[in-house]
């Protein structure tokens, strides 16, 4: 079935580091690619998307490009900042796999940027 | 402001004392779901609703019901809460299958 695996964490950084967050995954078919946010208390926030091969989804400086051939959409940020402390899920959506009706998660990755 | 939205936001309670959370979203979305977040375990989808009156389950949705009488409204009914249900629970809506997925806020469920 459809699944996502996230990098280990946590992450920890300096602020105006650079970031990598990686995620591959498995699906069928062609799945929509997810990245969300979620800070302390809050709900899950869309970061970016990428609906096919090649797209490349990008919002607040963060960006991620979806690679059909090694099953990745890594997200990046070239200069965190202590504000982008918070959980990252990558996640798919798949209609014609076993996504169906739901966005399949990875386990989240949580980041912590120090001043 | 397009939104979903959550009630109540916390929420404690007792074994076997029926309870609903209510979830609304106002962006005329036909798909809705639910969502529940454990710690070590991530977000696993309870029940998901197509329309209207179209309902079905998710990964995990023995002890829960839900409804789909309005399209803005699918709320989450827990008949006989157990202590294995607290967790935080997510609402969320979408335009379509392959769509990005809106959030609501979070409802916190503690059952003692």
């Amino acid at each position: 079935g459809d699944s996502v695996t996230q990098m280990e964490g946590p992450v920890t950084l300096s602020e105006e580091a650079f970031l990598t967050i990686n995620c591959t995954y498995t699906a069928t078919g062609y799945p929509s690619l997810f990245w969300y946010v979620q800070y302390p208390g809050e709900g899950l926030q869309l970061l970016l998307k990428a609906t096919k091969a090649d797209d490349k989804g990008s919002n607040k400086g963060f960006e991620a490009t979806y690679r059909k051939e090694t099953t990745s959409f890594h997200l990046e940020k070239g200069s965190v900042q202590v504000s982008d402390s918070a959980v990252y899920f990558c996640a798919l959506a798949n209609a014609g796999g076993t996504s169906y009706g739901k966005l399949t998660f990875g386990q989240g990755t949580i980041l912590t940027v120090h001043p | 402001e397009a939104q979903v939205t959550q009630n109540p936001r916390y929420l404690i309670t007792v074994t076997g004392k029926k309870l609903t959370v209510t979830c609304s979203q106002n962006m005329n979305h036909e798909y809705m779901s639910w969502y529940r977040q454990d710690p070590g375990l991530g977000l696993r989808q309870i029940y998901y609703s197509m329309n209207v009156e179209v309902t079905d389950k998710g990964d995990v949705p023995e002890g829960y019901k839900v409804s789909r009488k309005e399209k803005r409204n699918f709320p989450l009914i827990l008949e006989s809460p157990s202590p294995n249900q607290t967790s935080l629970y997510f609402c969320a809506s979408s335009f379509c299958l392959n769509c990005e997925q809106y959030f609501g806020p979070g409802t916190r469920l503690t059952v003692t």
